[in-house]
């Protein structure tokens, strides 16, 4: 039972690449949320998930574009990366039990961006 | 004005002590409360939820005051291990069904032997 996984935990890209960072839980939970967290800013939303085949945008959407093709994954792409994306990337998914807000976060995404 | 508030610290407090972490919310319609503890280059777990009446759980003690939407978190015998980033969290009221939580940006504690 791996939890919330991330793929990669490191990436350096130059200016104007592309990459895409998928997470994958294997908790049947429905919803889903990529997160970035920046020295002094907190974590904050980018886009979330609140099941198969939806997809919405949070706090920071601008420069990404996720989807959500199967429940077990969430795919956070960049299209053309800036270095004011340089940051850490935490997936996170929770379930639609009433009761729980909790959220369980992945191992993170370093990613640079020279 | 930012939706939750923390001070950042850091709080370096020797092996033992009591150390305590206040949090601010802005949006008065909030209705669920945390507290996130996130060790250095890892990931944030939860630490405890927050209820109105407070609520304890072995060293750690959380308040909820709604009145002055004022959260905290009280840490008896401080250990070594207690060392990481304690974040507020809040689920705000408008984040609907889609369950969304806002997170302050954390308090550093460091515990000194």
């Amino acid at each position: 039972n791996a939890g919330v996984t991330q793929t990669p935990k490191f990436r350096v890209l130059k200016t104007g690449q592309s990459m895409t960072l998928l997470c994958a839980q294997d908790m049947n939970h429905e919803y889903m949320y990529w997160y970035r967290q920046d020295p002094g800013m907190g974590l904050r939303l980018i886009h979330y998930s609140v099941g198969e085949g939806t997809t919405a945008k949070g706090e920071v959407p601008d420069g990404y574009n996720v989807s959500r093709l199967k429940k077990q994954n969430f795919l956070l792409g960049l299209e053309s990366a800036a270095p004011s994306q340089t940051s850490v990337y935490f997936c996170a998914t929770s379930s639609n039990d009433r009761a729980t807000y909790e959220q369980y976060f992945g191992p993170g995404t370093r990613l640079t961006v020279t | 004005r930012k939706e939750v508030e923390q001070d950042p610290g850091p709080f370096n407090v020797p092996e033992g002590a009591t150390v305590a972490f206040n949090c601010t919310y802005s949006n008065s319609a909030s209705q669920s409360f945390f507290w996130y503890r996130q060790d250095c280059r890892k990931e944030p777990k939860l630490l405890m939820s927050v209820y109105s009446s407070g609520n304890e759980d072995g060293r750690f003690t959380a308040q909820l005051n709604r009145a002055s939407q004022y959260i905290s978190l009280l840490i008896r015998d401080s250990k070594l291990s207690d060392s990481a980033t304690y974040l507020c969290v809040v689920n705000p009221i408008s984040s609907g069904s889609a369950r969304q939580l806002t997170f302050g940006s954390g308090t550093q504690l460091t515990v000194l032997p």
